[in-house]
């Protein structure tokens, strides 16, 4: 139990179809972000949210539509994806006091995508 | 943006001491010096963090030399349970763990029995 939990653990998906991920982080924490990681590639940030606000856009596609509705909960929508966006999509969470971190990243077990 | 280099592989074998040495030549002022260890399908885990010096916790120690250009995890008595992806990161914590906290590709450590 990391603390952040994300639903689905696995998608299989088509590039029609429209999903949803979701991450709770149960930390008590107000920073939140999506990450993506591609078979044999680093993690990439993709959004950060800071008290529910999106501080962070990586150029990401529109197809990837993020929604945090509080400090707990993180959304990813997606929609018309294409093969290349399988990849494992982590979420993570850290407490920030202002401005500043006060603690390490903490991740959740991921996502697994599929986009057939 | 400090750029680190570590090694992409080593091999290890049960309860020996395992190194892992990462370059930052270009770390800033403010930086501090961020390890992570991400087991297959799973999220990274935060392992330690120091800003010079020496850092030990339960898991490991860290070592940083005193013009901070590099750094080495040290995880002693090594067991199958650690082959992991070991993430070396520079970054200006507490300041941002945004766009200038970079991971890597990391150094897949593999312990073999």
């Amino acid at each position: 139990e990391t603390g952040v939990t994300q639903t689905p653990r696995h998608l299989v998906m088509g590039m029609t179809n429209k999903k949803s991920l979701k991450c709770e982080q149960h930390l008590g924490h107000n920073a939140m972000y999506w990450y993506k990681q591609s078979a044999k590639k680093p993690l990439e940030l993709m959004f950060v949210y800071n008290f529910k606000e999106q501080t962070e856009n990586n150029s990401v596609p529109s197809r990837f539509s993020p929604e945090c509705p509080n400090s707990s909960h993180l959304f990813l929508h997606l929609h018309t994806l294409q093969p290349e966006d399988s990849a494992l999509y982590l979420c993570a969470s850290s407490q920030k006091d202002g401005t500043e971190n006060t603690g390490e990243l903490f991740f959740g077990e991921g996502s697994r995508l599929t986009v057939l | 943006l400090a750029k680190t280099t570590q090694p992409i592989s080593m091999d290890s074998y049960e309860g020996q001491e395992v190194n892992i040495t990462c370059s930052h030549n270009n770390i800033a002022t403010n930086d501090y010096i961020t390890w992570y260890q991400q087991f297959p399908s799973q999220g990274p885990r935060f392992i330690i963090q120091g800003y010079k010096t020496k850092v030990t916790n339960e898991v490991a120690s860290l070592f940083i030399p005193a013009d901070r250009k590099s750094s080495t995890l040290s995880l002693p008595r090594v067991s199958l349970s650690d082959t992991a992806v070991y993430y070396c990161l520079v970054g200006d914590i507490p300041g941002n763990y945004g766009q200038n906290f970079v991971f890597g590709p990391g150094t897949r450590l593999s312990v073999l029995p």
